[in-house]
């Protein structure tokens, strides 16, 4: 079992361009979560999906970001219109069910230039 | 409001001396409470559950619901204890998002 597969670690995009990161979560995982880290700060939480649905989304941005979780492939976190400020370390999580431990992936590091 | 604190962005100790990593929390009502690590150039893993009340690699920590704490301890402290450590707490209800903490970066000098 490989773990939680982000791609790409590293991310350069100017202002106004799109980014999109992607998520594979560990076999037999069904729930997925992004958390973005700002420098210097913890992870905050932005969204919480199962297959096809998005759960809990109370940590996005109200604009430019959005999330899905195809019934095929991996989940994708698409920030449109990227500024300065998206530069951060995103997180993607999965786990196997509720209550259940959550398994980290290594990370997908966006620079806005 | 979910809160988790970790006062001390940086600790240093000595290889052999006690360490202990602060963390209090706020939560309306019973949460679940973690330790995160990440060492160098790895990925977040699960250190400790308080659930679970184990020790893994010598550290433990207690949930004092008093004081709103989950400290991290280790009473001998090792060069490869050094690492990023996040503090988080989980509802144990309804929302499955973890809150974490700004975590601590714990260096153990020879």
């Amino acid at each position: 079992n490989a773990g939680v597969m982000q791609n790409p670690r590293h991310l350069v995009r100017r202002r106004g361009q799109e980014a999109r990161l992607r998520c594979s979560p560990m076999k037999g995982h069904s729930h997925v979560y992004w958390y973005r880290q700002l420098p210097e700060e913890g992870l905050k939480f932005m969204v919480y999906l199962q297959k096809e649905n998005i759960i809990d989304e109370s940590g996005m941005p109200k604009e430019r970001f959005s999330a899905e979780f195809p019934k095929e492939g991996p989940s994708i976190l698409r920030i449109q219109q990227v500024v300065r400020g998206d530069s951060a370390a995103y997180f993607c999580a999965s786990s196997g069910g509720e209550g259940t431990e959550a398994f980290f992936g290594q990370g997908t590091r966006l620079t806005v230039v | 409001a979910q809160r988790v604190t970790q006062p001390e962005k940086l600790l240093s100790v000595f290889k052999g001396a006690p360490v202990e990593l602060k963390c209090n929390y706020s939560y309306s009502g019973s949460p679940e409470l973690f330790w995160y690590v990440q060492y160098s150039r790895q990925r977040l893993q699960l250190l400790l559950r308080h659930i679970s009340r184990e020790s893994i690699k010598g550290f433990t920590a207690d949930l004092n619901k008093g004081e709103t704490s989950f400290h991290l301890k280790k009473p001998f402290a090792q060069e490869e204890d050094s690492a990023m450590y996040y503090c988080a707490l989980r509802g144990i209800q309804g929302a499955q998002k973890l809150v974490f903490g700004q975590g601590t970066r714990l260096t153990i000098n020879p």
